[in-house]
């Protein structure tokens, strides 16, 4: 099992450009989760998906949109990127609760840079 | 609605010495309870996670933690600190359901001195 794995490791924008952040998971979980970590404010929630066709927005969701592909991919999209978006991007996955694992697992994460 | 306090963005301790990262959480209902480890670079490792039974939850490389209800603390301890412990600490928690949202901890970064 490769686990979580995102797509690209490193990326620099410019304002106003668009991206997508890719995210897939080979375990069968239900749940995958987007965070963004900046310099002391820890890991923020900005979307997630319970299950395949399902999303909802975490706390920090403005300027994102996101598409659960199917059960194993879960995109990030910026439409128009500003550089208050410059972060390290996690992508997570959670296992269903009959496996009583009941932890996340994350993906390396994708640092982006907006000029 | 649930949140989680670390207190203290940055702890240093001696090599050999007690370490001692500080959670304190909110929840209207009983709380699941994580520690997270992440080495400069990398993802996020689970340390340990507190769900029912056992206060006292023992996790990898010698860390453990104890859920006190009473105080709505989940501080994580080792008791000698090696070089190698040294990286950020998040604590999160979450409520017992399918794809309850996870929320983290501002995070705790450990140094070690030699």
């Amino acid at each position: 099992n490769a686990g979580v794995t995102q797509t690209p490791k490193f990326q620099v924008l410019k304002t106003g450009q668009s991206m997508t952040l890719q995210c897939a998971q080979d375990m069968n979980h239900n749940s995958m989760y987007w965070y963004r970590q900046d310099p002391g404010m820890g890991l923020r929630l900005i979307y997630y998906s319970a299950s395949e066709g399902t999303t909802d927005k975490g706390e920090v969701p403005n300027g994102y949109n996101v598409s659960r592909l199917n059960k194993r991919e879960f995109s990030l999209r910026l439409e128009s990127a500003a550089p208050s978006q410059t972060s390290v991007y996690f992508c997570a996955s959670r296992p269903p609760l009959a496996v009583r694992t009941d932890t996340q697992y994350f993906g390396p994460g994708t640092r982006l840079t907006v000029l | 609605a649930q949140s989680v306090t670390q207190l203290g963005s940055h702890v240093s301790v001696s090599e050999g010495a007690l370490v001692l990262l500080r959670c304190n959480y909110s929840s209207s209902v009983p709380p699941y309870l994580f520690w997270y480890v992440q080495y400069p670079n990398q993802g996020l490792q689970l340390l340990l996670k507190y769900t029912t039974g056992a206060t006292l939850v023992k996790g990898i490389n010698g860390f453990e933690a104890e859920f006190k209800k009473s105080e709505t603390s989940f501080h994580l301890t080792k008791p000698s600190a090696h070089m190698s412990d040294a990286a950020e600490y998040f604590c999160a928690v979450t409520k017992y359901s399918s794809a309850s949202k996870i929320i983290f901890g501002s995070g705790t970064r450990l140094s070690i001195r030699p």
